[in-house]
């Protein structure tokens, strides 16, 4: 079974440029997450999906990010403009959690390797 | 609102000595607990989780840990370290009121074997 795929695995930006981060999740998972990692600091929930409808983005800073989940499978976070603290790991998962048929889910999240974004 | 706490952002041991790393939640239910392994430049990955029964619970690469509802605790442990247990861990915790899966992380566990 494939993992979650994520790209560009490496990103190199100005600040106040643009960004464009893809997940495809596991086939057949329901629910898909963007984390922010920071050095250092454990990964942030920024945005969880259910099939194409948000369930929490109350920690997204809407004024520059955003994000979308077109057609519930695979999912794009952009950065537009971004800022020096935005340099870091920007981590992609999915999960069970909503799917249909789906055994009882425990809350496991099956992550990708993350994409690193360095702000310059 | 949930949280996890890991004391020492840094640990190290000697290969073969006992691996201990500490996580402390709080949460106003009984929570699903995980640890996850995140090795360099790669995705976090789960070595192990408490949802219901069994308090002391086996995960991969001989982990285990144990919830204590009285402590709020859910220490890792491994009999003997191996030079590739070398990684960050994180504690999460996942609450079962308000919307969604949310996991909330800790800040990690950098894990230093040594020879």
């Amino acid at each position: 079974e494939a993992g979650v795929a994520q790209s560009p695995r490496y990103k190199i930006i100005e600040k106040r440029q643009s960004v464009a981060f893809w997940c495809n999740p596991i086939s057949g998972h329901a629910t898909l997450y963007w984390y922010q990692q920071i050095l250092g600091q454990g990964p942030k929930l920024l945005i969880q999906f259910q099939n194409n409808g948000v369930v929490d983005d109350s920690q997204l800073p809407k004024d520059r990010f955003s994000a979308e989940r077109l057609k519930g499978v695979d999912s794009t976070l952009k950065i537009q403009p971004a800022k020096l603290e935005d340099s870091a790991v920007y981590l992609c998962a999915s999960s069970l959690m909503g799917t249909s048929g789906a055994p009882i889910d425990t809350g496991e999240l099956f992550f990708g390797e993350g994409s690193r974004l360095t702000v310059l | 609102a949930q949280s996890v706490t890991q004391l020492g952002s840094h640990v190290s041991v000697s290969e073969g000595a006992l691996v201990l790393l500490r996580c402390n939640y709080s949460s106003s239910v009984p929570p699903y607990l995980f640890w996850y392994v995140q090795y360099p430049n790669q995705g976090l990955q789960l070595l192990l989780k408490y949802t219901t029964g069994a308090t002391l619970v086996k995960g991969i690469n001989g982990f285990e840990a144990e919830f204590k509802k009285s402590e709020t605790s859910f220490h890792l442990t491994k009999p003997s370290a191996h030079m590739s247990d070398a990684a960050e861990y994180f504690c999460a915790v996942k609450g079962l009121t308000g919307g969604g899966n949310k996991l909330t992380f800790g800040t990690g566990t950098q894990l230093k074997v040594e020879l």
